[in-house]
């Protein structure tokens, strides 16, 4: 069993409409990280939140909008998504700070038509 | 540009024998390597880590090896089971929370 829980596990929504991922953690962490994964390639980070502010975001578009409300819980809201945003979107937690390993959910299958 | 890399997309391993998975990187400011195992439908499970100041980490049927002069590190699984086949990705990070992660090597290990 994952200690970082998504959801919803898959999500299929159309280019106009607005949805939201889940993630959920309660080891404690005070970093979480939203990864994008496609098929046979390596996860590639999208934003980082330290102590519930953001503290990178890889140049990801708009239409992508993460929040960390509290220390357990991070969002990623998604509006007006491309097909070619369709992909595995996984999050991670960590303690804040150098050589400390992610921990990762399962991740949410996205499709977008 | 990919600034680490597993050259080998997959591997075939006997059970019982040696499975050695190799990682490349090009960063000499990475000082903080990880091993990641992930299943299908799953995601990437923490698998065993290693600190630029070690050459070696060992835990149990796993260890990783560190050549810093040579940018490349290693993972040995003695002996291979088959409920190790699974995609196996390195990452590595130069001291922030930032990790950058290969491209996986799929190894199969066949009872």
């Amino acid at each position: 069993d994952t200690e970082v829980t998504q959801t919803p596990k898959h999500l299929v929504m159309g280019m106009t409409n607005k949805k939201s991922l889940k993630c959920e953690q309660h080891m404690g962490h005070r970093a979480m990280y939203w990864y994008k994964q496609k098929a046979k390639k390596p996860p590639e980070l999208m934003f980082v939140y330290s102590y519930e502010k953001l503290s990178i975001n890889e140049s990801v578009p708009s239409r992508f909008s993460p929040e960390c409300p509290n220390s357990s819980l991070l969002n990623l809201h998604l509006h007006a998504l491309q097909p070619e945003d369709s992909a595995l979107y996984l999050c991670a937690s960590s303690q804040v700070g150098g050589n400390q390993p992610q921990h990762f959910g399962d991740g949410t299958r996205l499709s977008i038509l | 540009d990919q600034q680490v890399k597993q050259n080998s997309p997959s591997l075939s391993v006997q059970e019982g024998r040696i499975s050695i998975l190799n990682c490349d990187y090009t960063n000499s400011m990475f000082d903080y390597f990880l091993w990641y195992k992930k299943y299908p439908a799953e995601g990437p499970t923490f698998l065993i880590s290693i600190s630029s100041i070690k050459d070696k980490n060992e835990d149990g049927r796993f260890t990783v090896f560190l050549n810093k002069s040579a940018k490349h590190l290693s993972l040995h699984i003695v002996p291979s089971q088959p409920g190790d086949s699974a995609v196996y990705f390195c990452a590595a990070s130069g001291g922030g929370n930032q990790f950058y992660f290969g491209t996986g090597t799929s190894l199969t290990v066949i009872p």
